[in-house]
This record gives structure tokens, C-alpha cells and sequence, in this order.
């Protein structure tokens, strides 16, 4: 399965943009880019994905490079509630590769 | 629409004795997946189960065993529980509708197993 690489924390200015990368250079052409967040003591939650174009929802955007080889999870403004670890995941099946994450810290 | 539920929310086992964990699928979901998390690291696949069957597993041994059930809940049974068994434990449900690679999972809060 293909890996992926990021940053193991990041912090950020309340009510600030926040972008997390992530490296995925071995990526192959069937390969989805999903984001999921971990919040403390919860299961995982479904933040966005995407395939080769920008992709936008109601809690982030996800940027995606024209070669596929990296990707960025953006968060507009930056709450609280955000605070998590983060996961950018390659997908080419049914199932779900997770890594380490970026554990997000936000500064009030 | 109800979530994935998962019970017990936490237990503790000794080695060597055998444990069953629970989960219910959300509502429209047909097939469920397995993940153990060891404290610091993030979720490991274990199995998934579609139409009662297994449907592709990750490098855990046979000792690991599951069932799905014709309403699409599962349960997952590890026997001859070992001290590194200690973990949370996830289930997740999803659609087989979508495209390989797209699916999105829903997940359970976990039951967190410890094994002394």
C-alpha cells in the first residue's frame, strides 16, 4: 500500500487558517486521498477526500497537487473543536491505511 | 440516522482467555471493518465483512476471527488473548455502492481492551 508522510504536530492561532500537508509521493493513478480526524477518546471521523481535482465541504477544503504527489488539508478558521489528530490516507480498495497523523493544536 | 455503535466500551481480560466485541452498523450500511489501535498509533485494519463473508484482512494472525450477521451487525473474537492485544478497538461501517477507493467509513467510538 502506499505510504504517506506528514508532519507529527502542528499548532495554530485560534480562529486562523490551517494547512496540513501530506506526502504521498508513490501514489498510484486508482489511489483516493482521504482525510480523517481522531478528536480524544472518539473513533475517527470522515473529513474529506478527492481524486485529482480541488474538493471543498462544509468542514474543509482539500488541495491536491497536479502531479498527485502531495495534497493539503485546509481548515478555513481554525475552533477549538478542531483539535485532533489528523490522517491523510491513501485508499485503492475498500479499506483504509491509516499512518501516524498530525496532531493539531489550537491556541486559544 | 443512527451511528455505529460499539459495546462493551471497555473491558479488561487476563492472557489466554478469549474476548468478543460487538458493533452495529450505521442505518443503509452493508459492510463492516475492523481496526485496532494501539495507544499513540493510528488505526491498524484488521478485516472487513460484506454479505456475511470476509472480504480482505490485514496482517493480524487467525487467532483474530469475525462474523457478520444478515442485519450487517459483526462481531469480532480474539481467542488466547496476548498482553499486546491491549488496544481500542474500532469498528466501521460503509456503503458498497461506491467506487473501490472512494468509500467513505463511518466509525464506532471503540471498546478499549486491556489485557493483563
Amino acid at each position: 500500500d502506499a505510504k504517506t508522510t506528514q508532519p507529527n504536530s502542528m499548532e495554530s492561532n485560534e480562529e486562523e487558517p490551517v494547512h496540513l500537508p501530506c506526502n504521498h509521493s508513490t501514489i498510484s493513478g486508482t489511489d483516493y486521498i482521504h482525510w480523517y480526524r481522531q478528536l480524544p477518546s472518539q473513533g475517527p471521523e470522515y473529513v474529506i477526500h478527492g481524486l485529482t481535482s480541488n474538493v471543498n465541504n462544509r468542514m474543509a477544503s482539500l488541495a491536491i497537487a497536479e502531479d498527485r504527489k502531495s495534497s493539503t488539508l485546509i481548515l478555513h478558521r481554525a475552533t477549538l473543536r478542531d483539535a485532533a489528530v489528523y490522517y491523510c490516507i491513501l485508499s485503492g480498495a475498500n479499506n483504509l491505511f491509516f499512518g501516524t497523523g498530525t496532531r493539531l493544536t489550537v491556541i486559544p | 440516522e443512527t451511528g455505529v455503535t460499539q459495546s462493551p466500551t471497555h473491558l479488561i481480560k487476563t492472557r489466554g482467555q478469549q474476548v468478543t466485541l460487538r458493533c452495529s452498523s450505521q442505518s443503509g450500511h452493508n459492510t463492516v471493518s475492523w481496526y485496532q489501535q494501539a495507544l499513540g498509533q493510528g488505526p491498524q485494519f484488521i478485516f472487513q465483512y460484506y454479505r456475511e463473508e470476509e472480504n480482505g484482512r490485514g496482517n493480524f494472525p487467525p487467532r483474530f476471527s469475525g462474523l457478520q450477521f444478515p442485519n450487517y451487525s459483526s462481531e469480532l473474537n480474539v481467542n488466547a488473548l496476548e498482553l499486546d492485544d491491549s488496544a481500542l478497538y474500532l469498528c466501521a461501517s460503509s456503503p458498497w455502492d461506491r467506487g473501490a477507493g472512494a468509500n467513505v467509513l463511518t466509525f464506532g467510538a471503540g471498546s478499549r481492551l486491556t489485557v493483563l
